[in-house]
């Protein structure tokens, strides 16, 4: 596969419920993004890593946890969410200043 | 601090006419900007970037933009607008000296009327 990929595409979880989400990149950048897209709002900036270093964390809940083992992999895990928290969750990866290719997101539905 | 505010959430134009998308700016440095577009159930795609070399950027699909010191715009505009150009479209600013985060505008719905 090549560019960023995502999964999963969709997630429908309670709010007791425990989620990860996955985001990949075959492009060998060194900087990887969170960002949370919701209905009506700007696209908001989540967390950054840069060489698997997070140097980016937006006043984001602690029910938001990030994880990136290397610089190809990085994962947002979930937990006790809110329905306020549904939204398309979007991965992206960089090695040029502003110049970031997206993954397709996860379209994540808390009930 | 950083900002872009793009003018007109919505925005639709007939096939064959003149897009044009406004976007301001505010940065106390002299700013990188972007314009990335959505298509439905996909990520966002850059369609072009002003980095400080020539003041008027060609874009991919015919897109072009054109950085004004002068009115703090990087206005998107394409001359003939196609139905695959129905998308939302997103202006953004970064820090020139070198921090990789981007501050996005809200988003422009671009509706092409056949």
């Amino acid at each position: 596969e090549t560019g960023v990929t995502q999964t999963p595409r969709h997630l429908v979880m309670g709010m007791t419920n425990k989620k990860s989400l996955k985001c990949e990149q075959h492009l060998g950048h060194n900087a990887m993004y969170w960002y949370k897209q919701s209905a009506k709002k700007p696209l908001e900036l989540m967390f950054v890593y840069n060489f698997k270093e997070q140097t980016e964390n937006n006043s984001v809940p602690s029910r938001f946890s990030p994880e990136c083992p290397n610089s190809s992999h990085l994962f947002l895990h979930l937990h006790t969410l809110q329905p306020e928290d549904s939204a398309l969750y979007l991965c992206a990866s960089s090695q040029e200043i502003g110049v970031q290719y997206f993954g397709p997101g996860t379209r994540l539905l808390v009930l | 601090a950083q900002s872009v505010t793009q003018l007109g959430s919505h925005v639709s134009v007939s096939e064959g006419a003149l897009v044009l998308l406004r976007c301001n700016y505010s940065s106390s440095v002299p700013p990188y900007l972007f314009w990335y577009v959505q298509y439905p159930n996909q990520g966002l795609q850059l369609l072009l970037k002003y980095t400080s070399a020539a003041t008027l950027v060609k874009g991919i699909n015919g897109f072009e933009a054109e950085f004004k010191k002068s009115e703090t715009s990087f206005h998107l505009t394409k001359p003939s607008a196609h139905m695959s150009d129905a998308a939302e479209y997103f202006c953004a600013v970064s820090d020139a000296r070198g921090a990789q985060k981007l501050v996005f505008g809200q988003g422009t719905r671009l509706t092409i009327n056949p």
